[in-house]
């Protein structure tokens, strides 16, 4: 049972304008999510959080939007650039625990000068 | 700054052979976790370690075994080694085991076995 979802794998857009990378989680128990970058041959880095109590963090180009009623969350970037081409990964964590961290598969993200 | 570094970068083993994956972090974090990514799945945590001295079972901890060494260093063993266990590892730390505390990843090892 896969409980973060990432349901596209790719998603190619221009540089300059927007990208928005959606999640959906079906445990209502989850109460912080987390996107994270990842580059070939690189660890993830930590990009963007929120957590449950809020409906929108944003930081420089990047902000993430919750929806708890639909359990879906957005992440924009904007405006896109050809340095943001990477894969994101969408995290969710419930408990307050960080070892209950579950992971999307990703979406490759492909920003075209 | 290092930050979270992980040895070696790659490996290729024989079924049937042990290895010991090392991590080590230097941003005096309390906890460290072990990840396996395979093609076009996410991350699955294998064990992690909330502070010094402890360490627990993630999602996916079958024939693997980990050791705290201290506060900065969290290694994985493969006892004998299984084709399914060909994949690519990724070490973390978090300041602690707070959900809000964003993990840190190191870069990986890229595990093959044949």
């Amino acid at each position: 049972d896969q409980q973060v979802k990432q349901n596209s794998p790719s998603l190619s857009v221009q540089e300059g304008r927007i990208s928005i990378l959606n999640c959906d989680y079906t445990n209502s128990m989850f109460d912080y999510f987390l996107w994270y970058k990842k580059y070939p041959a690189e660890g993830p880095t930590f990009l963007i959080s929120i957590s449950s109590i809020k409906d929108k963090n944003e930081d420089g180009r990047f902000t993430v939007f919750l929806n708890k009623s639909a359990k879906h969350l957005s992440l924009h970037i904007v405006p896109s650039q050809p340095g943001d081409s990477a894969v994101y990964f969408c995290a969710a964590n419930s408990g307050g625990s960080n070892y209950k961290l579950t992971f999307g598969k990703g979406t490759l993200l492909t920003v075209n000068p | 700054n290092a930050g979270v570094t992980q040895t070696p970068k790659f490996q290729v083993l024989k079924t049937g052979q042990s290895m010991t994956l090392q991590c080590a972090q230097d941003m005096n974090h309390n906890s460290m976790y072990w990840y396996r990514q395979d093609p076009g799945m996410g991350l699955r945590l294998i064990y992690y370690s909330a502070s010094e001295g402890t360490t627990d079972k993630g999602e996916v901890p079958n024939g693997y075994n980990v050791s705290r060494l201290n506060k900065r260093e969290f290694s994985l063993r493969l006892e004998s080694a299984a084709p399914s266990q060909t994949s690519v590892y990724f070490c973390a730390s978090s300041a602690g085991p707070d959900g809000s505390e964003a993990q840190h990843f190191g870069d990986g090892t890229r595990l093959s076995i044949l």
